[in-house]
């Protein structure tokens, strides 16, 4: 059952633009996490916010959540060729419901 | 070095050719999990682990089993692999639930022909 959605599919920037990547979901949530996939590689953790939490920051990572509108906001600053990857939302229930994954956004920065 | 690792990296099989993807984490993490990922469609998640000898079905659990006899290892097992299981599969591990941050290992691409 997929939960989150990211937006937009795919984005495209240059080295040194920020780069804005948007997740929306269904349900109340106890959390919402962000991982960054590169090419044929396993996930790797970036960021985790709490459901009572409306800002995060994680080096050059900012991470928006906004409960009422059911939605979270991933912002990379100064963006790096290096930043190039898939970036997932996860969605974290009550209990030991799986974590959902959205389909991610694939960021691409051209140097 | 913390790590989740997956072995094999890569496997091409036949129709109904038993296989096991084994699984092993050294952070002393609770909780285990597979996935696979599909083009399309994400990650889903096919089983998981609270602890030793505790497992449950998550999304996907139909032509799998796992088993979870220590803690560091959580194997996933094809008993009659077909061709829609052709997919790249991923373990995870955590500290405490599913929760908390998950620990990827690098996956495993298995194309059953």
């Amino acid at each position: 059952s997929q939960q989150g959605e990211e937006d937009p599919q795919a984005l495209s920037i240059q080295e040194g633009e920020n780069a804005t990547m948007n997740c929306s979901y269904k349900t109340s949530i106890n959390n919402l996490q962000w991982y960054r996939q590169n090419s044929g590689r396993g996930l790797v953790h970036l960021i985790l916010i709490r459901s009572n939490e409306r800002e995060k920051h994680s080096g050059r990572l900012r991470v928006t959540l906004d409960t009422s509108k059911k939605s979270s906001s991933l912002l990379i600053t100064a963006s790096r060729a290096a930043d190039t990857a898939s970036y997932f939302c996860a969605t974290g229930l009550s209990g030991n419901t799986p974590l959902v994954f959205g389909k991610g956004t694939r960021l691409s920065v051209i140097a | 070095e913390a790590q989740v690792t997956q072995n094999p990296r890569y496997l091409i099989t036949v129709t109904g050719k038993k296989l096991t993807v084994t699984c092993s984490q050294n952070m002393n993490h609770e909780y285990m999990s597979w996935y696979r990922q599909d083009p399309g469609l994400g990650l889903r998640q096919i089983y998981y682990s609270m602890n030793v000898e505790v497992t449950d079905k998550g999304d996907v659990p139909e032509g799998y089993k796992v088993s979870r006899k220590e803690k560091r290892n959580f194997p996933l097992i094809l008993e009659s692999p077909s061709p829609n299981q052709t997919s790249l599969y991923f373990c995870a591990s955590s500290l405490g639930t599913s929760n908390q941050p998950q620990h990827f290992g690098d996956g495993t691409r298995l194309s059953i022909l």
